[in-house]
């Protein structure tokens, strides 16, 4: 079956303009994380949603980050006032049940980058 | 604040030759533990998890690795490397206790034929 897809899979933007990121995931998959990968590092923990739960926003680094899952399925990241330093590849997963019980899948990324 | 460490940034191996990746974290409670594969040009997968009981565990394509609980590590390893197994490997911790996923910040291998 199709697996996770993300769109846009690049994106330009200019600083201080808002983004929207989007994740289709795998259906049925009731778990979806968003993730940052940064030049050079690893992958940081942005937000985390398990089926009807409130979201574990834990991991947005400020108030320009948001997200939302509509009916448990795509979910839609949203930067506002982007700054250059938010230029990254943004991942989606998906999960059947709460890792570490299933495994998660990852799609492709869309890379942002702020100019 | 927990953190994963993966010390080698690029690893080159020619074909044949054993493979051992190092992670180690920095968290004190009780963690599950993942090795990530991202072949060039494709999504990251899932290499192997370790969730509890046997220390060593199996993977796909004959990795391996051993949780070792007093050295905060889980050590990557294969006997004998192919071309095929060129790509980045990515160590992540998940504590037991909340969703905050950490990754490590990856080792790159290429294997020379």
């Amino acid at each position: 079956g199709a697996g996770v897809s993300q769109s846009p899979s690049n994106k330009v933007t200019e600083k201080g303009k808002d983004v929207e990121l989007r994740c289709d995931p795998i259906s049925g998959h009731t778990a979806l994380y968003w993730y940052r990968q940064s030049l050079g590092q690893g992958l940081e923990f942005l937000i985390y949603f398990q089926g009807n739960s409130a979201p574990d926003k834990s991991g947005l680094p400020s108030d320009r980050f948001s997200a939302e899952r509509t009916g448990g399925s795509v979910s839609t990241l949203t930067i506002q006032r982007t700054q250059q330093e938010d230029s990254a590849v943004y991942l989606c997963a998906s999960s059947l049940l709460a890792p570490p019980l299933a495994e998660q899948y990852f799609g492709p990324g869309t890379r942002l980058t702020v100019t | 604040a927990q953190s994963v460490s993966q010390h080698n940034h690029h690893v080159i191996l020619s074909e044949a030759a054993s493979l051992e990746l190092g992670c180690n974290y920095s968290y004190g409670g009780t963690v599950n533990l993942f090795w990530y594969v991202q072949y060039p040009g494709q999504h990251l997968q899932l290499l192997l998890k370790y969730f509890s009981g046997d220390p060593l565990v199996k993977g796909i394509k004959g990795f391996e690795a051993e949780f070792i609980k007093s050295k905060f590590s889980f050590n990557l390893r294969k006997p004998s490397v192919q071309w095929s197994d060129t790509a980045e490997y990515f160590c992540a911790v998940k504590p037991h206790n909340n969703n905050d996923m950490r990754f490590g910040a990856g080792t790159r291998l290429t294997v020379k034929p």
